[in-house]
């Protein structure tokens, strides 16, 4: 059971670039969601998906698409890199979609990004 | 709006030495607050809810309405306490609001 599967772990981009970072998961859980984790600022949510062909958008969307195909897999895409998304991403799943009340997430290991 | 401040980046102390890792919320609605932490070389993953009230790895948090505070605490620090600590709050069901982070320190 590997749980939350993120990649790449580690891209280096140039200014204008695209790209996509991959999320996977095996737990059959419906929500999936993903964050940036910058120095002093802790994680912002990015974009969020309660189930296939549902997705929303959370505290800094800009500049990324998501979308949601099948349970599984929710990938993340930058679609003209910038240096202000150097950053740390997370992707987490949860079981319940109502995090209110369970709260509980469970994190990829993080994709680090840098763009140049 | 949803706002959780944790107002120290860093709290360095010695084992066996109580431990406060301070959260503030601000929420107009009924919080449901977390705690989550993040070891060395390990994933960000749940440590504990207030809905839960329960103790894990020595760690209480009290949900204090009044003060709108979740401060995490445990009465003797370890070692292996050492690592990064952030207060959640749920807000609006599906999304989970963070705060900034402290790092937690302990020096034998």
């Amino acid at each position: 059971n590997a749980g939350v599967t993120q990649t790449p772990k580690f891209q280096v981009l140039k200014t204008g670039q695209s790209m996509t970072l991959q999320c996977a998961q095996d737990m059959n859980h419906e929500y999936m969601s993903w964050y940036r984790q910058d120095p002093g600022m802790g994680l912002r949510l990015i974009h969020y998906s309660v189930g296939a062909g549902i997705t929303d958008q959370g505290e800094v969307p800009n500049g990324y698409n998501v979308s949601r195909s099948t349970t599984e897999d929710f990938p993340l895409r930058l679609l003209s890199a910038a240096p202000s998304q150097t950053s740390v991403y997370f992707c987490a799943s949860s079981y319940s979609i109502w995090l209110a009340d369970t709260g509980e997430l469970f994190f990829g290991e993080g994709s680090r990004l840098t763009v140049l | 709006a949803q706002r959780v401040t944790q107002p120290e980046k860093l709290l360095s102390v010695f084992k066996g030495a109580p431990v406060e890792l301070k959260c503030n919320y601000s929420y107009s609605g009924s919080p449901e607050l977390f705690w989550y932490v993040q070891y060395s070389r390990q994933r960000l993953q749940l440590l504990l809810r207030h809905i839960s009230r329960e103790s894990i790895k020595g760690f209480t948090a009290d949900l204090n309405k009044g003060e709108t505070s979740f401060h995490l605490k445990k009465p003797f620090a370890q070692e292996e306490d050492s690592a990064m600590y952030y207060c959640a709050l749920g807000g609006g069901f599906q999304k989970l609001v963070f705060g900034t982070g402290t790092r937690l320190l302990v020096s034998p």
